[in-house]
């Protein structure tokens, strides 16, 4: 069964930072891409970055672009997100999901459960 | 880039409609889109892939369909677990933008 555990939400003051986990089972992690795809309270599904299987290629929404840095770690069956000079039009709840195939332009076929981060003074 | 205009934002049906949802994109995207369905508190459900493929396990009374740049998912009798934010994604390429989402309620 695939399952997707998301970790490192919390508050943060503005222009601080977090970093997001996400440990996936189920299924053999370092052939799919990956993605984070977050939701702000009250609004719609937004994507935010994209790896490759290997890692080697990356892709960020123009909103986090410059501030956030997805990574992954094949070994650990781990997702990263690290979120640098955070806003507060970045407190959503964020999603780890896995694409169906090996490269980033894909669909997401699992999704883990979330984890809320809430950026605040 | 490429937007995804979905429409209507909500909708209000009852048990046994048929229903129809679209998203247009502003540019051609092939049929690189996919749908999904939300209920607060449950993480998203692939329900459609390729514009028009069903998930394994989404019951059959779910379809998409494609007619150049606009894309339905139709739901072709409402049931009461049906009530949820129904959203579309093109993925042909980055970046992998979402509709604004549809509000599905169940009268």
């Amino acid at each position: 069964e695939v399952q997707l555990l998301e970790s490192g939400g919390g508050l943060a003051q503005p222009g601080g930072s977090l970093r997001l986990s996400c440990v996936a089972t189920g299924f053999t992690f370092n052939i799919y891409a990956m993605s984070w795809v977050r939701q702000a309270p009250g609004k719609g599904l937004e994507w935010v970055s994209s790896i490759s299987d290997d890692g080697a290629s990356t892709y960020y929404a123009d909103s986090v672009q410059g501030r956030f840095i997805i990574s992954r770690d094949n070994s650990k069956n781990t997702l990263f997100l690290q979120m640098n000079s955070l806003r507060a039009e970045d407190t959503a709840v964020y999603y780890c999901a896995k694409a169906r195939d090996s490269f980033f332009e894909s669909y997401n076929d699992y999704w883990g459960q979330g984890t809320l981060v809430t950026v605040s003074s | 880039d490429i937007q995804m205009t979905q429409s209507p934002a909500s909708l209000s049906a009852s048990i046994g409609d048929r229903v129809t949802i679209t998203c247009r994109a502003s540019q051609v995207v092939g049929h690189y889109v996919a749908w999904y369905q939300h209920k607060p508190g449950i993480p998203p459900k692939l329900l459609i892939y390729g514009a028009s493929i069903l998930q394994v396990g989404v019951p059959s009374r779910f379809s998409g369909s494609r007619s150049g740049t606009d894309f339905n998912l139709t739901i072709s009798s409402l049931q009461p677990e049906d009530g949820a934010t129904y959203y579309c994604q093109k993925y042909n390429t980055a970046p992998l933008s979402f509709g604004g989402g549809t509000k599905a309620e169940i009268k």
